[in-house]
C-alpha cells in the first residue's frame, strides 16, 4: 500500500541549530513527495516538494532531497528560528491515484 | 486570490446535535477533499469529489457522517447525531486537475468542532 512514516516528536531545538525530520514512504506507484506545514491554528500550507528520484525541494532555507534508493525525503534546515515552530507533515501522492497520504506530523518547537 | 474558505471556525455544540460544516473550494479547483485531524489518529481523509461528484468515502467514519457538493463553489460536511468522540478539526481542502500528480491540496484554515 501508500503510507508515509515520519519521526516521532515532540522535536525541541534551540535557535540556529540544524534541524533534520526523518520521512520515509511506501508507494505501489511513483509517488510525488510533498513536505506541508501547519502554523498553530491554521491550516497544512506547502513548504516544498519532489516529483521525481533526485530532485531536491526547497523553501525559506529548508531542503529536501527525493531519495528512492532509500525511499525518503527527509526535511533539513541548517539554522532554524523561533518562527520556524509549527507541526511538519510528510505526504506523499502516487501516479495512480489522487489521495495524498500523510504522515503523523511532527511537533518542532524553536527556542531563544 | 481567496484561499479554501471553511464556516465556522469553530463550533461547540452537545451530543446528539446536528453540526454542519461548510467549504468554499478555489474558484476553478475540481477536486475537494474533507480530512479529519485528531491527536490520536492525525489527519484522515473522511471523502473527496470531482467535478461535484463523489469519488471515494471509504473514509467516512460512520453513517452519522454525509457530505455533499452542490455545486463547484460549495460542500457541507454533516454530523447527525453529533458523538463527543467526533471533536476533531475538520480541513477542506482543493486542487486542480490538470497539474499531473506534482499538483499540491491547498487547505482551508479548519473547522475546530467540540461535542460536549
Amino acid at each position: 500500500g501508500n503510507s508515509v512514516t515520519q519521526m516521532e516528536g515532540p522535536v525541541t531545538l534551540s535557535e540556529e541549530a540544524f534541524l533534520t525530520i526523518n520521512c520515509t514512504y511506501t508507494a505501489t506507484g511513483y509517488p510525488s513527495l510533498f513536505w506541508y506545514v501547519q502554523y498553530p491554528g491554521e491550516g497544512l500550507q506547502l513548504l516544498l516538494k519532489a516529483t521525481k528520484a533526485d530532485d531536491k525541494g526547497s523553501n525559506k532555507g529548508f531542503e529536501a532531497t527525493y531519495r528512492k534508493e532509500t525511499t525518503s525525503f527527509h526535511l533539513e534546515k541548517g539554522s532554524v528560528q523561533v518562527s520556524d515552530s509549527a507541526v511538519y507533515f510528510c505526504a506523499l501522492r502516487v501516479n495512480t491515484g489522487n489521495q495524498f497520504y500523510f504522515g503523523t506530523g511532527t511537533s518542532l518547537t524553536v527556542i531563544p | 486570490d481567496a484561499g479554501v474558505i471553511q464556516s465556522p471556525r469553530h463550533e461547540v455544540t452537545e451530543m446528539g446535535q446536528e453540526v454542519t460544516l461548510r467549504c468554499k473550494p478555489i474558484s476553478g479547483h475540481d477536486y475537494l477533499f474533507w480530512y479529519r485531524q485528531t491527536m490520536m489518529r492525525g489527519l484522515e481523509l473522511l471523502i473527496y469529489f470531482n467535478n461535484n461528484v463523489p469519488i471515494d468515502d471509504s473514509g467516512m467514519p460512520e453513517d452519522r457522517f454525509s457530505a455533499k457538493m452542490p455545486n463547484a463553489s460549495f460542500s457541507t460536511l454533516k454530523i447527525q447525531p453529533s458523538e463527543p468522540r467526533d471533536s476533531a478539526v475538520y480541513f477542506c481542502a482543493s486542487r486542480p486537475s490538470g497539474q499531473g500528480y506534482g499538483g499540491e491540496l491547498f487547505f482551508g484554515e479548519g473547522s475546530r468542532l467540540t461535542v460536549l
